[in-house]
């Protein structure tokens, strides 16, 4: 089967830095990515890794271990409004008939001052 | 100038009644997608589309149905509402590229 866990929920204080883990098993794997989910809004884009290592983009990095089907997102210099649920989401495949993302539970950070 | 719109943005329904959910691209992405995001279960994948009347069933597709007829629109009816399918549906659109998807604003759904 497939499945993609994080966790439930995390707490951090501003300016902090903060790991979201994931772990996942799927039938393929062509890739994975994680989003931002602000209360009431769709998610957005934040990571892409395929290969294994690291992403860095700005304050935030994403890490990838494909043989042990493990990622984290990391989180620098934590501001007030990083508060938001983050998703993990891995693409099995990416034929014609096989794009679909397969998403995490997600997991929400709460940001306190 | 969204590349991706739903519509309605809400809506209530009684249940039994049919309900058309529309998503509509400007991107020219050939794939698109139906979820449904629900507390504690995260985004469950309904239909999708790689192509022009190109569909195939998610985890979720039970109740639903979808088409798509051109590139820009993708429609997802709900056959006969029910309470279970109060959710929040979002469409997205892909074409492959490392960005993955880009989501519409969601549709709130509230069958009573």
């Amino acid at each position: 089967g497939q499945n993609i866990d994080q966790p439930t929920e995390m707490t951090a204080t501003e300016g902090a830095i903060v790991q979201i883990n994931c772990t996942y098993q799927t039938s393929g794997f062509n890739g994975l990515f994680w989003y931002q989910q602000h209360a009431g809004e769709a998610p957005t884009f934040l990571s892409y890794n395929v290969l294994d290592g690291l992403e860095e983009k700005g304050r935030f990095s994403s890490f990838l271990s494909r043989s042990k089907g493990y990622s984290y997102l990391l989180l620098k210099e934590l501001q007030m409004k990083d508060s938001a649920s983050y998703l993990c989401a891995v693409r099995p495949r990416a034929n014609q008939a096989g794009t679909a993302l397969i998403f995490g539970k997600g997991t929400t950070l709460s940001v306190s001052s | 100038d969204a590349g991706i719109t739903q519509s309605p943005r809400h809506k209530v329904t009684e249940t039994g009644t049919p309900v058309t959910l529309r998503c509509h691209q400007t991107e020219n992405h050939r794939y698109m997608y139906w979820y449904r995001q629900d507390p504690g279960h995260g985004l469950r994948l309904i239909h999708y589309s790689y192509g022009v009347k190109d569909t195939d069933k998610g985890e979720v597709s039970d109740g639903y149905s979808v088409s798509r007829s051109k590139t820009e629109d993708f429609l997802l009816t709900l056959e006969s509402a029910t309470s279970s399918q109060t959710s929040v549906y979002f469409c997205a659109i892909s074409d492959l590229q490392p960005s993955g998807y880009t989501f519409g604003s969601g549709t709130r759904l509230t069958v009573v």
